[in-house]
């Protein structure tokens, strides 16, 4: 156990939705990561927060968005959802030069 | 633009034998390397890392080695065991920041 919580783990919508994703960071992680990793690609970086803060920003796309509340949960915001959005997202976090420790993934699949 | 590549998709090895999977990347200003291993249905789990100012860094059976002019890493698993398939993903990053990912390579290790 990573001690990483993401939910829910499976979500199936249709195209032009909007979904929400959540994480849980470990106990006393400031920094939660989001990814995204399609079929046969590896894990794209899409956002990091660190305490609250976007810390730093990879391939996200506009229609994306994310947030980290005071209590140090992150939500992934998805929205007009289209079909080569389906991919499992997944969400890490970590202290500052220490690996990321990665929950257990959400799968998105748009119908 | 792909920063960590790892050019093989998938690699079979006889259980007792040594598994090596690699990866190459491109950044020089590249600082923090680890590998990841990941199981169906599971999120990414840190295996091993090594920083640029080492060459190797060993964990029992898992030795990571680090060829900063090539800039190329490797994974060596000795003795492989059945429960070591999985797929491998290798990642890098300056300063412990935002993580840069390679595609992963599928170890299978036949009993």
């Amino acid at each position: 156990d990573s001690g990483v919580t993401q939910t829910p783990k499976h979500l199936i919508t249709a195209t032009g939705q909007r979904v929400t994703l959540r994480c849980s960071p470990r106990s006393g992680d400031l920094s939660v990561y989001w990814y995204q990793q399609s079929l046969d690609q590896g894990l794209q970086f899409l956002i990091q927060y660190y305490n609250g803060e976007e810390r730093a920003k990879g391939n996200i796309l506009e229609r994306f968005s994310a947030q980290q509340f005071p209590d140090l949960h992150s939500e992934l915001n998805l929205s007009s959802l289209e079909l080569g959005d389906s991919a499992l997202y997944f969400c890490a976090s970590g202290r500052e030069g220490q690996p990321q420790h990665f929950g257990d993934g959400t799968r998105l699949s748009i119908l | 633009d792909q920063q960590v590549k790892q050019n093989s998709p998938s690699l079979s090895v006889q259980e007792g034998r040594i598994s090596i999977l690699n990866c190459d990347y491109t950044n020089s200003m590249f600082d923090y390397f680890l590998w990841y291993k990941k199981y169906p249905a599971e999120g990414p789990t840190f295996l091993i890392s090594i920083s640029s100012i080492k060459d190797k860094n060993e964990d029992g059976r898992f030795t990571v080695f680090l060829n900063k002019s090539a800039k190329h890493l490797s994974l060596h698993i000795v003795p492989s065991q059945p429960g070591d398939s999985a797929v491998y993903f290798c990642a890098a990053s300056r300063s412990g920041n935002q993580f840069y990912f390679g595609t992963g390579t599928s170890l299978t290790v036949i009993p």
